[in-house]
């Protein structure tokens, strides 16, 4: 079955830093591929998204995210944190086998940013 | 609009109560979904409609009764539920479910925090 991997339940940065959120995904045939923000008491908010096309994803925020075939990656990054990016984040997937569209979440990763 | 809406944004009830949950969208979306969200988890799919149509029913307990009145509409309703059944119920929609071409990304709604005493 697939699954997503997000390697580190707790990224922490200071602001101004490179953030850079890991998600892996275990199928042989690429799924499609977001990412949400979650802030906190809120609902989630994508971030971005690849399906085809230009592997390199831009979304909103200063956020983007390259999908890499061979790696069967699509980590999630932004040149320079802020304050308000502080959030958890997940990574999800839709397999394009079964045809139910269900979503797949990795377990999350909680962004810190430092002073 | 490109928004779903929750309401209630918080509702505390006891086991024995009845109450509902409703979601609203106004986007043409034909696919709605219902999640469950524990603290510090990603969401678990409870239900999806499609066209109006029940499609996926991920086992959930009978006390979680979907409804779908309209296209635009999408209602939970809650009966003899239990503590455990605390959590974030989290509504989303998308253009429609299944595999089709990247119209099924989903947007979510801000959540109703339910809190079964």
């Amino acid at each position: 079955a697939q699954s997503v991997t997000q390697l580190g339940s707790h990224v922490s940065v200071s602001e101004g830093a490179l953030v850079l959120l890991r998600c892996n995904y275990s199928s042989s045939v690429p799924p499609y591929l977001f990412w949400y923000v979650q802030y906190p008491n809120q609902g989630l908010q994508l971030l971005l998204k690849y399906t085809t096309g230009a592997t390199l994803v831009k979304g909103i925020n200063g956020f983007e995210a390259e999908f890499k075939k061979s790696e069967t990656s699509f980590h999630l990054t932004k040149p320079s944190a802020h304050m308000s990016d502080a959030a958890e984040y997940f990574c999800a997937v839709i397999p394009l086998s079964g045809n139910t569209g269900k979503l797949i979440f990795g377990q999350g990763t909680t962004l810190q940013v430092k002073p | 609009d490109t928004e779903v809406t929750q309401t209630p944004k918080h509702l505390v009830m006891g086991m024995t109560n009845k109450k509902s949950l409703k979601c609203e969208q106004h986007m043409g979306h034909r696919a709605m979904y219902w999640y469950k969200q524990k603290a510090k988890k990603p969401p678990e799919l409870m239900f999806v409609y499609s066209y109006e149509k029940l499609s996926i029913n991920e086992s959930v307990p009978s006390r979680f009764s979907p409804e779908c009145p309209n296209s635009s509409l999408l209602n939970l309703h809650l009966h003899a539920l239990q503590p455990e059944d605390s959590a974030l119920y989290l509504c989303a929609s998308s253009q429609v479910s299944g595999l089709a071409g990247g119209r099924n990304e989903q947007f979510f709604g801000p959540g109703t925090r339910l809190t079964v005493l």
